[in-house]
């Protein structure tokens, strides 16, 4: 069974960092790109950033690249994401998702990190 | 960036209709195209992709169709478990978008 668990969410303030990571289970972990997607409070649902199987190649969309990083270490099964210098517009639950080949949909999501950033 | 749009963006209807919910791109994107089903509280759930294929798991009421710029997703049989908000998302390009939602409520 897939599976996909966020962890390191909480408070944080302007300015500040933070690392969520999510562990994977149930498939070949290496053979799969992994993306964060986040849904602001009431919000909908905006694609963050991506990250191909190998780790060769990365992606963010615009409002966060040059703060946010996204890596993996395939021998823990684990994907990251650091976030610096984070804003009150960042403020959301952000979810890991599974992307296979043939496409960037997102087959298989964790159950969410919620990040607050607030003073 | 390819900008989504959903319409209506919510609307109330009874067990047992038929449902149809459109997503519109500001460019052709082909049939790069994914529609979600989420829940209060919970995770997206894969239902289409490439414009009409159906997710493994997902029952045959649920159906898409489109390709270019206009897309469909149809509930031919709304089910109470079916009460949610359904996004669509295409992944032609960088970066991946989505629409602003459609939220199925309850007549």
């Amino acid at each position: 069974e897939v599976q996909l668990l966020e962890s390191g969410g909480g408070l944080v303030q302007p300015g500040g960092s933070l690392r969520l990571s999510c562990a994977a289970s149930g498939f070949t972990f290496s053979t799969y790109a992994m993306y964060w997607v986040r849904q602001s409070p009431g919000k909908g649902l905006e694609w963050v950033s991506g990250i191909t199987g190998s780790g060769g190649a990365t992606y963010y969309t615009d409002s966060v690249r040059g703060r946010f990083t996204i890596s993996r270490d395939n021998s823990r099964n684990t994907l990251y994401l650091q976030m610096n210098s984070l804003r009150a517009e960042d403020t959301a639950v952000y979810y890991c998702a599974r992307v296979p080949a043939g496409g960037d949909r997102f087959d298989f999501w964790g159950q969410g990190a919620l990040l607050t950033v607030s003073s | 960036a390819i900008r989504m749009t959903q319409s209506p963006s919510s609307l109330s209807a009874s067990t047992g209709d038929r449902v149809t919910i459109t997503c519109r791109a500001s460019q052709g994107i082909s049939n790069y195209l994914a529609w979600y089903q989420q829940k209060p509280g919970k995770a997206p759930k894969l239902l289409i992709y490439g414009a009409s294929t159906l997710q493994s798991g997902v029952p045959s009421r649920f159906s898409g169709s489109g390709s270019g710029t206009d897309f469909t997703l149809t509930i031919s049989w709304l089910q109470s478990e079916d009460f949610a908000t359904y996004y669509c998302q295409q992944y032609y390009n960088y970066p991946l978008t989505f629409g602003g939602g459609t939220k199925v409520e309850i007549k």
